[in-house]
């Protein structure tokens, strides 16, 4: 099946710092990517919808001067948490969907973010 | 609301045990619904796929049942093993599956 990947799989960064995660999709072109976080025992929390060569599109409460994505590729796009503070640390996970069919939308293996 | 719910929220079993867990939803319009697998501190993995006309579909030891009148779902879990210890989360997919609901998952313990 198709495979998503994640880097890092685990970043610990200081307090007011910047930490950028990076999803590829490695073995297809992901028109649309999502990018979700996860608190413990909780469920994924859609976060943004990035398509390739567009702005991204946040869910409410999600600020997008904090959490800044980039869909430069078809194959790539990057979340950057700034000045991230105690509590961004979570699970993010990023997924990625080829075309429009409801069948072709595949996760990453997340990032564990820790803040201290 | 779309909402998706799922019992119980923690299960825990002996190897070799059969165990099935349960998912209501209230989402519309329905495109599909996929069981996942989440090992912890990994992304989800799907199971099952199923649209509207499917009723049970199997995957290896997993079976999904889906009842669109009642909006339920099941995955059953045959013959349980160690590796199968995860969170198990239902997803249901709305508006030509460009949206998703996700369940808060049912977390499972196969124990020796």
């Amino acid at each position: 099946g198709a495979v998503v990947s994640q880097h890092p799989s685990r970043v610990i960064c200081k307090s007011g710092t910047s930490v950028k995660i990076e999803c590829r999709s490695l073995d297809f072109q992901a028109t649309t990517m999502f990018w979700y976080r996860q608190f413990p025992k909780q469920s994924l929390m859609l976060m943004a919808t990035s398509n390739e060569g567009s702005k991204a599109t946040y869910e409410q409460g999600v600020e997008k001067d904090k959490f800044l994505i980039n869909h430069a590729s078809l194959t790539l796009s990057t979340l950057t948490v700034t000045s991230a503070h105690p509590e961004d640390s979570s699970f993010y996970i990023c997924s990625a969907r080829v075309g429009t069919g409801q069948e072709t939308q595949y996760f990453g293996p997340g990032t564990r973010l820790l803040v201290l | 609301k779309n909402q998706v719910e799922q019992s119980p929220q923690s299960l825990i079993i002996l190897e070799g045990k059969n165990c099935t867990l349960q998912c209501n939803y209230t989402v519309s319009p329905f495109s599909n619904l996929r069981w996942y697998k989440q090992d912890t501190g990994r992304g989800p993995v799907s199971l099952t796929i199923m649209t509207f006309s499917e009723n049970t579909k199997s995957n290896g030891r997993y079976t999904a049942t889906l009842d669109a009148d009642t909006k339920q779902s099941s995955l059953h879990i045959t013959a349980s093993q160690l590796s199968d210890s995860a969170s198990y989360i239902c997803v249901v997919f709305t508006g030509g599956g460009n949206k998703l609901t996700f369940g808060t998952g049912t977390q499972l313990k196969v124990e020796l």
